[in-house]
């Protein structure tokens, strides 16, 4: 499967807790992005990456909330000293360059319940 | 701020009705736009991407339309399928260098049988 692959699938923690998402993209793919989405809405845009230069943040992107992309090809998601509103689905899309006008591809997300 | 808005919110049918889903958006100053579906519990499939130079884009039974100087899109399904019962959602990527995507709502399609 050549798709966007995220892990964990599902991840349940208590509030303070610190968790670590992974997101490997489609091969080849320098552009990598981080949504959320909560119940019944749109995701929302958090943060993208071009090969591993961060180059966009939203405001929705708290201190407590770090993304890298170390060597350009997978990246990580960490959320440190979590909050309950923090339980959502996180997803990771992957988009080909060098055009920037390229379709954003999506894994399955990893949903984080906060207890 | 770039504002989607998809109508309508849930749409039930019978079997084999054509449909049309809508969504508008605020700023017309856009790269593209993108049709996904997403089933529960799971991420985002890519149906359709319409550039902001083209009027519309076809796969299969789906048909998407944009009328960027109205800030407007519409997807439309021919000869709808229990299949196609899912979460339908617009998205846009605006220009002036922001390259995150900015979603509608979505509109919950159900097909009944």
């Amino acid at each position: 499967d050549t798709g966007v692959s995220q892990d964990p699938r599902h991840k349940i923690t208590k509030r303070g807790q610190n968790v670590t998402f992974r997101c490997d993209p489609i091969s080849e793919h320098n552009r990598l992005y981080w949504y959320r989405q909560t119940l019944g809405q749109g995701p929302e845009f958090l943060t993208y990456f071009q090969n591993e230069a961060q180059l966009e943040k939203s405001r929705l992107l708290s201190d407590r909330f770090s993304a890298e992309r170390p060597k350009g090809s997978f990246s990580t998601l960490e959320i440190q000293r979590t909050e309950q509103g923090d339980s959502a689905m996180y997803l990771c899309a992957s988009s080909a360059h060098p055009t920037g006008n390229q379709p954003q591809h999506f894994g399955d997300g990893t949903r984080l319940s906060i207890l | 701020k770039q504002e989607v808005t998809q109508i309508p919110a849930a749409l039930s049918v019978p079997e084999g009705e054509n449909l049309v889903l809508n969504c508008s958006f605020t700023d017309s100053a856009i790269y593209n736009l993108q049709w996904f579906r997403q089933d529960p519990g799971k991420g985002l499939t890519s149906l359709l991407l319409i550039q902001s130079s083209q009027r519309e884009q076809t796969s299969g039974r789906l048909n998407a339309s944009l009328d960027k100087s109205s800030g407007r899109s519409t997807l439309y399904i021919a000869a709808s399928q229990p299949g196609d019962s899912a979460t339908y959602l617009c998205a846009v990527r605006s220009g002036g260098g922001a390259d995150g995507l900015t979603f509608g709502k979505g509109t919950h399609l159900i097909i009944q049988p």
